[in-house]
């Protein structure tokens, strides 16, 4: 059981150059989610998905984009990269447990973008 | 606006000793979750303990155990018997929409040194 799964683990862009953060999961989980983790900030929330098809922005959208076209992947697309960009990078998934509903996230190893 | 506040950036705890991190967090909702979440130099976020906020009696999971106040709105962790292997980032992290979504909203970090 893989877990969730991030690829790539570091890159380097230039400016303006557009890349992909791939996530996966094999747990079936409902929910997914992409953090960015900047020194002093902890991390912030970028986008989000209760479901295949269903996607939304949390706390620093911009310049991000994703889709959920299938309840495994949840690709975390940059369109046009920019300094500001350079972070680390958690995707999660998580789904309801039991009678409490409490939600517990599952995170992958991280990914470490520079932007140049 | 909701908010997550860990006012120690920094800890350090002597091998077998007891350490205390604090969390406070600001809202207006009455049912929610609180986490802390631990990150080793590895990067792999790791949950340590969770506490549903319907809860009076406080989660405890083997050396690890919390002080919840709700009316104070402070969320603190407590490390019994300190271990080399505890040295990490603490995030405390709450979680508003009482499972509905993973939108968890994250505090700073308290980076713990365990001392030999």
């Amino acid at each position: 059981n893989a877990g969730v799964t991030q690829t790539p683990k570091f890159q380097v862009l230039k400016t303006g150059q557009s890349m992909t953060l791939q996530c996966a999961q094999d747990m079936n989980h409902e929910y997914m989610s992409w953090y960015r983790q900047d020194p002093g900030m902890g991390l912030r929330l970028i986008h989000y998905s209760v479901g295949a098809g269903i996607t939304d922005q949390g706390e620093v959208p911009n310049g991000y984009n994703v889709s959920r076209s299938t309840t495994e992947d949840f690709p975390l697309r940059l369109l046009s990269a920019a300094p500001s960009q350079t972070s680390v990078y958690f995707c999660a998934s998580s789904y309801l447990q039991g009678i409490s509903g409490a939600n517990v996230l599952t995170f992958g190893a991280g990914s470490r973008l520079t932007v140049l | 606006a909701q908010t997550v506040t860990q006012s120690q950036p920094e800890m350090s705890v002597q091998e077998a000793e007891t350490v205390t991190l604090s969390c406070t967090y600001d809202t207006s909702e009455s049912d929610y979750y609180l986490f802390w979440y631990k990150q080793p130099p590895s990067r792999q976020m790791i949950l340590v303990i969770r506490q549903e906020a319907y809860k009076q009696q406080n989660a405890t999971e083997n050396r690890f155990s919390v002080n919840f106040q709700k009316a104070a709105k402070s969320f603190s962790l407590k490390i019994s018997d300190s271990q080399l292997g505890d040295a990490a980032m603490y995030f405390c992290a709450y979680d508003p929409y009482g499972g509905a979504t993973n939108k968890l909203i994250f505090g700073t970090g308290t980076l713990l040194a365990v001392q030999p």
